[in-house]
């Protein structure tokens, strides 16, 4: 069946200091994929999304590409910042039902 | 445009009390999706309504929890009685013709 899995947090880095989260799955099919990201106290945000093999979702200095050959679609930023402290979600949409299929959530903490 | 809105964002109850949710989705967006997200964990879906059907109800537990979708627009989710077990973070997300959910601030839930 289809699966995410993603690294295991919390992730701590220094602010301006370049993030890797990395997501690899496991699916039938052509999935569409995402990073969904979840603020304190907040419900899930949309960051980025790719729908097929080679594109790349970028959004607020994050990016991902979907890379089919090796079923990732790592999470990047150039240099993070403080604000950028959240729980980042990995999924995949099923496309015969767009049901999402989660990763277990990476914490992220950066320190100024 | 306006996102999911829910209501009430945080509910206190003792056990054996009722509680309802209330999800208003994006307009336009024909599906419908209630999920339970646990501390430090993904969401779990409970149900999807394609307008106002329930399609997806197989992770809802029955005995407690029900749901309504009437003239497929706005959802209630309710437990009666709630449960110790049933303190969690319900979101609410809605999906339009793509592939993609998006998510409502949820209801923290409480009990005591």
């Amino acid at each position: 069946g289809n699966s995410v899995t993603q690294m295991e947090g919390p992730v701590t880095l220094s602010e301006e200091a370049f993030l890797t989260i990395n997501c690899t799955y496991t699916a039938t099919g052509y999935p569409s994929l995402f990073w969904y990201v979840q603020y304190p106290g907040e419900g899930l945000q949309l960051l980025l999304k790719a729908t097929k093999a080679d594109d790349k979702g970028s959004n607020k200095g994050f990016e991902a590409t979907y890379r089919k050959e090796t079923t990732s679609f790592h999470l990047e930023k150039g240099s993070v910042q403080v604000s950028d402290s959240a729980v980042y979600f990995c999924a995949l949409s099923d496309r015969s039902n767009y049901q999402l299929i989660w990763g277990a959530g990476t914490k992220l903490i950066i320190k100024p | 445009e306006a996102g999911v809105v829910q209501s009430p964002r945080y509910k206190i109850i003792e056990k054996k009390q009722p509680v309802a949710f209330w999800c208003n989705p994006i307009s336009g967006h024909n599906t419908l999706y209630w999920y339970l997200q646990n501390l430090g964990q993904g969401p779990e879906l409970l149900i999807r309504y394609e307008n106002e059907e329930a399609v997806d109800d197989s992770q809802l537990p029955k005995d407690r929890f029900s749901a309504e979708r009437l003239k497929g627009v706005d959802s209630t989710l309710k437990i009666q009685p709630a449960e110790l077990g049933d303190s969690a973070v319900y979101l609410c997300a809605s999906r339009g013709s793509g592939d993609t959910q998006y998510f409502g601030p949820g209801t923290r839930l409480t009990v005591l």
